[in-house]
């Protein structure tokens, strides 16, 4: 069965960065994409981009355009979100969701990395 | 950018019940709507996809409809299992966004 497992959580100070792994397992890894998204407390849900596992094409929001950095490691079947310059609103749970066959939207999730952003 | 307004953010139900939620879009997004439900500490399950269809393994007693901007997500005959967050997702154009959720509550 698809099973997506993330890193644990961390705690950075604001400046900082963090990489948050995902690590798939039950299919073909470079067959499907690879969404990131993240909700901070109370809030909804909010996509931060795409990846392709097949060739690392990416497609990122527009308002972290510049601090993310998402790719994949085909060789271990896991995918990275890096996000630099942290700030306290970033506080959030982080998760991974593959996408469904021949769709770029979330079908299988991992269980989330909550991230917190404090001095 | 499309936004969803999800109502309601809270809601509470007995056993039996039928419960709607509903997902308001902000411009037309034909049918490119999907369902998920997540329960606490675990991860998300896709429900419903494009609208209407129940996604494989997922129980007949939830159903999705609408299409355009209006969209709902059914739940028959509530069981105690169904305690959940629910939350709606547009795929119709990038970025993807979602619903603010909604927490159900069953007594």
């Amino acid at each position: 069965q698809v099973q997506l497992v993330q890193s644990g959580a961390e705690v950075k100070k604001p400046g900082a960065s963090v990489k948050v792994s995902c690590k798939a397992s039950g299919y073909t890894f470079t067959s499907y994409g690879i969404s990131w998204v993240r909700q901070a407390p109370g809030q909804g849900l909010e996509w931060m981009g795409w990846i392709s596992a097949y060739n690392g094409n990416t497609n990122y929001a527009q308002k972290l355009q510049g601090r993310v950095t998402m790719t994949t490691d085909t060789s271990t079947s896991t995918a990275y979100m890096e996000l630099r310059s942290l700030r306290s609103d970033d506080t959030a749970v982080y998760y991974c969701a593959r996408d469904g066959s021949g769709s770029y939207y979330p079908s299988y999730w991992g269980q989330g990395t909550l991230v917190t952003v404090s001095s | 950018e499309t936004t969803l307004t999800q109502s309601p953010a809270f809601m509470s139900a007995t056993p039996g019940d039928k419960v709607n939620i509903s997902c308001k879009a902000s411009q037309d997004i034909d049918d490119d709507m999907n369902w998920y439900q997540q329960k606490p500490g675990e991860a998300a399950i896709f429900i419903i996809q494009e609208a209407t269809t129940l996604v494989p393994g997922i129980p007949p007693r939830f159903s999705g409809s609408g299409y355009g901007t209006d969209f709902t997500l059914t739940i028959n005959n509530i069981e105690s299992e169904d305690a959940a967050y629910y939350f709606c997702l547009q795929h119709d154009n990038f970025p993807l966004t979602f619903g603010q959720g909604t927490k159900l509550e069953i007594k």
